[in-house]
């Protein structure tokens, strides 16, 4: 069956360099969420998307923006990059009206800021 | 706001012994979802088990279970016949049910490693 997909699986940048992260959810999924995961801590959640609409803001900084686009594969954008965006990010798809509002994680993309 | 709690950071068992994970949340939501996630040395985030919060009956799959005490908040994850590929992070989460695209709150996790 046809998971999430992410990429890059891993990244590399410098500081107050800029990063897109781009998520291709499962098909006919029409939710994205977006979740930060630190060096030894649990997932956070940063931002959603249903419909192509922002259905959710978490704790996600100015310096990140996120859309989902008409094919449903959302980007997230994050500038000015610091050390401690440092992470994990995960992304989720989920299809509306399933059970359990069950969330598909994808593998994710370690970035790493230098 | 809802809140997740693991008061366990590390624990370990013995290869096919059993073993009990806590869980506690707290929310004013009268309906929830509540999912436990494995995440092994790969990072990748794996569902075991999930509740509903209106089901009175706990959550079986194979050898993973549940005991879910709605009005004491809890959320046990409890694991038997331990392999070796159970080591991993364990989190607890919660989801409420009200919106249809609500996010994940997730405990601190704990780390479960299971010995030869």
């Amino acid at each position: 069956a046809a998971g999430v997909i992410q990429s890059p699986r891993h990244l590399i940048k410098e500081k107050r360099e800029t990063a897109t992260l781009k998520c291709y959810p499962i098909p006919r999924h029409d939710t994205v969420y977006w979740y930060q995961q630190g060096p030894g801590q649990d997932p956070q959640f940063l931002i959603s998307f249903y419909e192509k609409m922002q259905s959710d803001k978490g704790s996600i900084p100015d310096r990140f923006s996120a859309q989902q686009f008409s094919d449903y594969h959302s980007e997230l954008n994050m500038s000015s990059l610091e050390l401690g965006d440092s992470a994990l990010y995960f992304c989720a798809s989920k299809r509306a009206g399933s059970s359990y509002n069950e969330q598909f994680f994808g593998p994710g993309t370690r970035l790493t800021v230098l | 706001a809802q809140t997740v709690t693991q008061s366990q950071p590390e624990m370990s068992v013995q290869e096919a012994e059993t073993v009990t994970l806590s869980c506690t949340y707290d929310t004013s939501e009268s309906n929830y979802y509540l999912f436990w996630y494995k995440q092994p040395p790969s990072r990748q985030m794996i569902l075991v088990i999930r509740q509903e919060a209106y089901k009175q009956q706990n959550a079986t799959e194979n050898r993973f279970s549940v005991n879910f005490q709605k009005a004491a908040k809890s959320f046990s994850l409890k694991i038997s016949d331990s392999q070796l590929g159970d080591t991993a992070m364990y989190f607890c989460a919660f989801m409420k049910k009200a919106g249809g695209y609500n996010k994940l709150i997730f405990g601190a996790g704990t780390r479960l490693a299971v010995h030869p």
